[in-house]
């Protein structure tokens, strides 16, 4: 079972424009991380927040917690076509099994 | 590149057969992660090792099972395969004895069962 769920399934950009995802979950959390993943390949580790941390920047990713919803979001600026991928969140309960949701798949457009 | 590396890149077998996927992972990584990613169940954990023992157990079928040897890289083996144990295999390492910290993915590979 997965125990985030991102919204939406799949978002179409113009090249430039802003890519905001989101994360919802369902228990208490460790951590919760973001992994993109290009068409088949392996998964690129982007940003880890912890349970106590609300925001955190990495170049153009900047990732919000809130932990009183259950939720997070992950928003990429100025979006290339580098970007074009599917977007992951993957939570860390106390079991410290990492959970991952179904994604949302960005494509961003020239 | 992750420096987590993985082989065979794909396998065809047939069904009942059984195989054996390999992980390397990055230098000085500690921590091995099985996952298995299909269609219809989505990227799902299955075993993790930390210095050759087992740590924690994901939905992983009894018919697979896990190794970590002492040079740390780790085996999985898959037997009496089933057409749904199609998918991508993927193993990740971190230097962590918990998913506290990011895991580093290897490319994957790709079983198909016919």
């Amino acid at each position: 079972s997965q125990q985030g769920e991102e919204d939406p399934q799949a978002l179409s950009i113009q090249e430039g424009e802003n890519a905001t995802m989101n994360c919802s979950y369902k228990t208490s959390i460790n951590n919760l991380q973001w992994y993109r993943q290009n068409s088949g390949r392996g998964l690129v580790h982007l940003i880890l927040i912890r349970s106590n941390e609300r925001e955190k920047h990495s170049g153009r990713l900047r990732v919000t917690l809130d932990t009183s919803k259950k939720s997070s979001s992950l928003l990429i600026t100025a979006s290339r076509a580098a970007d074009t991928a599917s977007y992951f969140c993957a939570t860390v309960a106390n079991d410290y099994k990492l959970s991952f949701g179904a994604g949302t798949t960005v494509t961003v457009r020239a | 590149d992750s420096g987590v590396t993985q082989t065979p890149k794909h396998l065809i077998t047939a069904t009942g057969q059984r195989v054996t996927l390999r992980c390397s992972p990055r230098s000085g990584d500690l921590s091995v992660y099985w996952y298995q990613q299909s269609l219809d169940q989505g990227l799902q954990f299955l075993i993790h090792y930390y210095n050759g023992e087992e740590r924690a157990k994901g939905n992983i079928l009894e018919r697979f099972s896990a190794q970590q040897f002492p040079d740390l890289h780790s085996e999985l083996n898959l037997s009496s395969l089933e057409l749904g144990d199609s998918a991508l295999y993927f193993c990740a390492s971190s230097v962590a004895n918990a998913p506290t910290y990011e895991q580093y993915f290897g490319p994957g590979t790709r079983l198909t069962v016919t």
